[in-house]
């Protein structure tokens, strides 16, 4: 099947800093990526729909300006969380999905994000 | 709005048992995929069984089945012959239409006992 990439897979940083995660999309390309955020035990939360060559979409509650989505290419998209705090930690998972008439989103590993 | 059910938050199974995850959703349209992923301790989201709204028969992957009953709007997974790296959290889907990001349900965490 498909292979998502995220990139880091880890990453602990102090409270003040931004941090960026790469999504990347192996061996396909996709028009549109998804990012979505996990609390431990809870399910899958949407942040937002990142389509390629345009602004992201972000569900109601996510910071435009806290969470920046850059889907540059079609294999790319980047989620900075800037200014990150102790509330910013989380899970955060990516998924990819090649083409319209594709029914199955493909995801990323997951990036674990501690903020100090 | 599409929205989907998970009513039992944990389950357990015995290893070699069977076991069935429930899911019910909510939805106005005509056309819409239901998905089932398992994610371990790791996170990682590992994609399980599909079914289509217009497939007719239920779908099958290996041990896992899929109980479609339309009608009710329910996909429930039913694990054949448990085993102990079953143990993990499972989700149920759906995937309205189009490039539409998927709907989740709150998961079942389902843990397998020797």
């Amino acid at each position: 099947g498909a292979v998502v990439s995220q990139h880091p897979s880890r990453v602990i940083c102090k409270s003040g800093t931004s941090v960026k995660i790469e999504c990347r999309s192996l061996d396909f390309q996709a028009t549109t990526m998804f990012w979505y955020r996990q609390f431990p035990k809870k399910s899958l939360m949407l942040m937002a729909t990142s389509n390629e060559g345009s602004k992201a979409t972000y569900e109601q509650g996510v910071e435009k300006d806290k969470f920046l989505i850059n889907h540059a290419s079609l294999t790319l998209s980047t989620l900075t969380v800037t200014s990150a705090h102790p509330e910013d930690s989380s899970f955060y998972i990516c998924s990819a999905l090649p083409g319209l008439t594709y029914n199955e989103q493909f995801f990323g590993p997951g990036t674990r994000l501690t903020v100090l | 709005a599409q929205k989907i059910t998970q009513t039992q938050p944990g389950m357990f199974v015995q290893e070699k048992e069977a076991v069935t995850l429930d899911c019910t959703y909510d939805t106005s349209d005509p056309s819409y995929g239901l998905f089932w992923y398992k994610q371990p301790s790791s996170g990682e989201m590992i994609f399980l069984i599909y079914q289509g709204s217009y497939d007719q028969q239920n779908a099958t992957e290996g041990r896992y089945s899929l109980n479609f009953q339309k009608a009710r709007k329910s996909a429930n997974l039913v694990i054949s012959a448990s085993q102990l790296g079953d143990s993990a959290m499972y989700f149920c889907a759906m995937l309205p239409s189009g490039n539409t990001p998927l709907v989740f349900g709150k998961g079942t965490r389902l843990s397998v006992i020797a």
